[in-house]
């Protein structure tokens, strides 16, 4: 069974800090996604990596897929009371395969 | 626009009673779809596959016969929770993949409330 762990579970931050999330798996994954989801509603698309060792920025949001293909991480430089939310990264493999869920981070950024 | 669409949004029903779920594909057909349930708090559980014209997959731990799932056409799975129970209180979401990069598209999902 594959299954990707998320560390840390809970983080709480001033405004302006620096923070990284890990997602972890003994598989080997063609890609990983990473989801933000706020209450109510479903995960949004951050971004994909399919790449071992790619490493992708969106804005302020930096993510890097391991060389093997069994772990992410997301860097979130300055962060703002808007980067609040669920983050949850997710791995899968070809169109049919289904998409495993990370036990997720739930971040809160502090004004 | 939406990709995928969910339908109801909120249903609130009575324990022992069924609540069917409508999970569509817009402008696209998808032979797959999938069904994931979300309790406050954590991460989507996968719950299930739905292939088009055949037996969905369930991951282990879901029951079969309570978490009836249909996908009788190319564009519409139906996830049907039978004799529920308020323990089934959660987010029900699915999915699909779709297009070149497989990129995975949400419904809204589905709050059910059993009371």
């Amino acid at each position: 069974t594959q299954l990707l762990e998320q560390s840390p579970q809970f983080l709480s931050i001033q405004e302006g800090e620096n923070l990284t999330v890990y997602c972890n798996s003994s598989s080997v994954f063609s890609s990983l996604q990473w989801y933000r989801q706020e209450p109510g509603e479903g995960p949004v698309l951050l971004v994909t990596v399919v790449t071992g060792g790619e490493v992708k920025k969106l804005k302020r949001l930096t993510f890097q897929f391991g060389d093997a293909r069994k772990d992410s991480s997301l860097h979130i430089t300055a962060a703002q009371p808007g980067d609040t939310g669920l983050y949850l990264c997710a791995g899968g493999g070809s169109s049919a395969s289904k998409i495993i869920f990370g036990s997720g981070t739930r971040l809160s950024i502090r004004p | 626009g939406a990709v995928v669409s969910q339908h109801p949004s909120w249903v609130i029903c009575k324990s022992g009673t069924s609540v069917k779920i409508e999970c569509r594909s817009l402008d696209f057909q998808a032979t797959t779809m999938f069904w994931y349930r979300q309790f406050p708090k954590q991460s989507l559980m996968l719950m299930a596959t739905s292939n088009e014209g055949s037996k969905a997959t369930y991951e282990q731990g879901v029951e079969k016969d309570k978490f009836l799932i249909n996908h009788a056409s190319l564009t519409l799975s139906t996830l049907t929770v039978t004799s529920a129970h308020p323990e089934d209180s959660s987010f029900y979401i699915c999915s699909v993949r779709q297009g070149p990069g497989n990129t995975i598209y949400f419904g809204e999902g589905s709050w059910l409330t059993v009371v």
